[in-house]
C-alpha cells in the first residue's frame, strides 16, 4: 500500500546547531512533496515543497532534498532555534494536486 | 485574509449523537480537503471536494460519514452515531487550484 515514513521519530539538537530531518516514501509515481512543521494544538504550517524533477530546494533557513532513486527526502534547518520545536511532517502527492499522504512526522526539540 | 476557519475548535460528543464540523475556505479557493489525525500520527486524507462536488472520498469510512461542499456556505464534515474511535483531530485545507494547501487549526473531536 502507499505509505511516507520517517526514519527518525525523535530528534533533539542544540540550539545553534543544524539538523536534519529524513524521510522515506514507497510510491515512485509521487511527483510532489511537501515539509509541514505542526506546533501543538495547531494546523500544519507549510514549509517549503519541492517537485520531482527537482533536487534540491533552498528557502530561508531550510533545504529540501529529494533522492528520487532510493526515494528519500529530507529536511535541513540551519542555525535550529527554540522556535523551530515541533512534530514535522512530510508528505507526499500526485501531479501537484488531490490527497497528500503524509508520514507520521518527528518531533525536533531544540534545547537552549 | 482570515485563512481557513474550523468550527467548532473542540467538540464534545456523547456515543451515539452526531458530530457536524465545519471548514470555511480561504477567499477564493474552491477546493476543500478534510483530514484525520489520530495522537502522534500523521494525518490520514478524508475526502477531497470542490464546490458541490466530491472528487475523491477514498479515505472516507463507508458509514457514517459524509462530506459536503454546497455552493454557498462552509464545507461540512458530518459524522453520524458517533463512537470513540472517531475521537481525533480534523483537519481542513483549501486551496485555489490543486495543490498549495493551506490548513486550518483543526476541530478537536471527543467521544465520552
Amino acid at each position: 500500500g502507499e505509505s511516507v515514513g520517517l526514519h527518525l521519530p525523535t530528534l533533539s539538537v542544540q540550539e545553534g546547531d543544524n539538523s536534519i530531518i529524513n524521510c522515506a516514501y514507497s510510491n515512485s509515481a509521487s511527483d510532489y512533496f511537501i515539509w509541514y512543521k505542526q506546533e501543538s494544538g495547531k494546523g500544519p504550517q507549510f514549509i517549503i515543497d519541492i517537485r520531482s524533477n527537482m533536487d534540491k530546494r533552498q528557502g530561508q533557513r531550510v533545504t529540501v532534498l529529494l533522492n528520487k532513486t532510493v526515494k528519500h527526502l529530507s529536511l535541513q534547518i540551519a542555525a535550529t532555534q527554540p522556535g523551530d520545536s515541533a512534530v514535522y511532517f512530510c508528505a507526499e502527492s500526485y501531479n501537484q494536486g488531490g490527497k497528500l499522504i503524509f508520514g507520521q512526522g518527528t518531533e525536533l526539540s531544540v534545547k537552549p | 485574509n482570515a485563512g481557513v476557519m474550523q468550527n467548532p475548535r473542540h467538540l464534545v460528543r456523547r456515543r451515539g449523537q452526531e458530530a457536524r464540523l465545519r471548514c470555511s475556505p480561504m477567499k477564493g479557493h474552491s477546493h476543500v480537503y478534510w483530514y484525520r489525525q489520530l495522537p502522534e500520527e500523521g494525518l490520514k486524507f478524508m475526502v477531497y471536494l470542490q464546490k458541490e462536488n466530491i472528487i475523491d472520498e477514498s479515505g472516507m469510512p463507508k458509514e457514517r460519514f459524509s462530506a459536503e461542499f454546497p455552493k454557498e456556505g462552509p464545507s461540512i464534515l458530518r459524522i453520524q452515531q458517533v463512537v470513540r474511535g472517531d475521537s481525533a483531530a480534523y483537519f481542513c485545507a483549501s486551496s485555489r487550484q490543486e495543490g498549495g494547501y493551506t490548513f486550518g487549526s483543526g476541530t478537536r473531536l471527543t467521544v465520552v
